[in-house]
């Protein structure tokens, strides 16, 4: 399985851009990259996925490298309620199978 | 409020016995995952289901087992509970099983064994 390598944690200001680095160098071509964030022992909220284009929502932007062996989170402006644990994750997918591999994930503290 | 119900929200049982955990998944998605999340563990997948079969496997224990009925829900039954059970249980569902599309989480429950 593909696996996800993010820094344990973060800290950015409020009003910031919060840019949340993934690394993903084991993941196939045909694997999407999904990012979820985890605020206290709440049910993980999806905020954005993406296969090789860089994608945009209301929530974030996604940055995939042309090799798609990386990718960044972007949360444009932050505020105090963005203070979560932000997973990517490659999910796989086969015939016999389909996953979201959680990783340990990025405690992003946000400060006033 | 993602749409996925899942009950009860807390669970207090003993060792050795047995709980049966429920989900309901979004109108209209037929698959539903199952995860546990446990403060050394983080989040594990366990298994999944498609339109009432079992599709993908993870880290699930054989004292575990799940089922998906014809209206979709699904049920995660723990047996032999041990004190390593107490965790968060998330299920999850989507429309269907596809790359592209989301997967919806539930509130949780949250189990303890004493």
């Amino acid at each position: 399985d593909a696996k996800t390598t993010q820094p344990p944690s973060m800290d950015c200001a409020e009003g910031r851009a919060a840019n949340l680095p993934c690394n993903h160098s084991t993941i196939s071509g045909n694997e999407y990259v999904y990012w979820y964030r985890q605020i206290h022992s709440q049910g993980p909220q999806y905020i954005i996925h993406g296969l090789k284009n860089n994608e945009t929502n209301e929530m974030a932007s996604l940055i995939i490298t042309e090799d798609r062996k990386s990718s960044t989170l972007i949360l444009p402006h932050a505020t105090l309620r963005d203070t979560a644990v932000y997973y990517c994750i490659v999910r796989v997918v086969s015939i016999n199978t389909d996953k979201l591999i959680f990783g340990t994930g990025t405690r992003l503290q946000v400060f006033p | 409020d993602s749409g996925v119900t899942q009950t009860p929200k807390h669970l207090i049982t003993a060792t050795g016995q047995r709980v049966t955990l429920r989900c309901s998944p979004r109108s209209g998605d037929l698959s539903v995952y199952w995860y546990q999340q446990s403060l050394d563990q983080g989040l594990q997948f366990l298994i999944q289901y498609y339109n009432g079969e079992e599709r993908a496997k993870g880290n699930i224990l054989e004292r575990f087992s799940a089922q998906q009925f014809p209206d979709l829900h699904s049920e995660l039954n723990l047996s032999s509970l041990e004190l390593g059970d107490s965790a968060l249980y998330f299920c999850a569902s989507s429309p269907q099983t596809f790359l592209g599309e989301k997967l919806f989480f539930g509130s949780g429950t949250q189990l303890s064994v004493l």
